[in-house]
């Protein structure tokens, strides 16, 4: 089976500008989780989606948003992009068949590098 | 407030040494990850428990719910044993997930 794939894997964005990021689950997966990582942060959770609906989310702003098609595909997307906002952005994937990813085994993509500038 | 903390933060080990990394949560969970992360940022799902123990291989895992503590210990440690080690506990109540600060490993041969 083909691993979480993300795209892009790198991105350079300025101030004020909106990104888009995609994560393409392991196939039959039907949880898409999203997380920021930075070094003074750390890991942090953004939100989870499965079968298209949101079913948690952290404590980030409204300027974090996410959607999942029907194909299990997961978009993020971050507008009004801050100098904050540079960070590793890793999807998880899992088989989602509990009330949370966090009851499934995640499984991580490679992340997409952001840098804002 | 952490929610989950780690340690230790940092862990030079000879080839060979038994290793134990601890984490501990204020929160109550419906589950503990356990996750490796190589340089480059690769994350890898080691362990998921919500009681006692599990093994796989040279690492070993447990958790005390009581305590709220858990225990991932790497037996006959070798270099590419070396990562980042990171803690993650799925709460109970609201399903949010959080992550410890993460235990830097380097094991020397």
């Amino acid at each position: 089976k083909a691993g979480v794939t993300q795209t892009p894997r790198y991105l350079i964005k300025t101030r004020g500008q909106q990104v888009t990021l995609s994560c393409s689950p392991i196939s039959g997966h039907r949880s898409v989780s999203w997380y920021q990582q930075t070094p003074g942060q750390g890991l942090q959770f953004l939100f989870e989606y499965f079968s298209e609906t949101q079913r948690n989310k952290g404590n980030f702003p409204g300027r974090f948003s996410g959607r999942q098609f029907s194909n299990s595909r997961s978009e993020m997307n971050v507008s009004t992009l801050e100098l904050g906002d540079s960070a590793l952005y890793l999807c998880a994937s899992s088989l989602g068949a509990y009330a949370g990813g966090g009851t499934d085994t995640q499984y991580f993509g490679p992340g997409t590098r952001l840098t804002v500038l | 407030k952490n929610e989950v903390e780690q340690s230790p933060q940092n862990l030079t080990a000879q080839e060979g040494e038994f290793i134990t990394i601890n984490c501990s949560y204020s929160v109550g969970i419906s589950a503990l990850h356990w996750l490796q992360q190589h340089p480059g940022g690769g994350i890898v799902s080691l362990f998921m428990l919500s009681s006692g123990k599990k093994k796989h291989g040279r690492l070993i895992a447990t958790i005390n719910i009581q305590e709220k503590h858990s225990s991932l210990h790497i037996t006959a440690s070798h270099p590419r044993d070396s990562a980042v080690y990171i803690c993650a506990v799925a709460s109970n109540t609201g399903n949010q997930f959080y992550f410890g600060t993460g235990t830097s490993l380097t094991v020397i041969p």
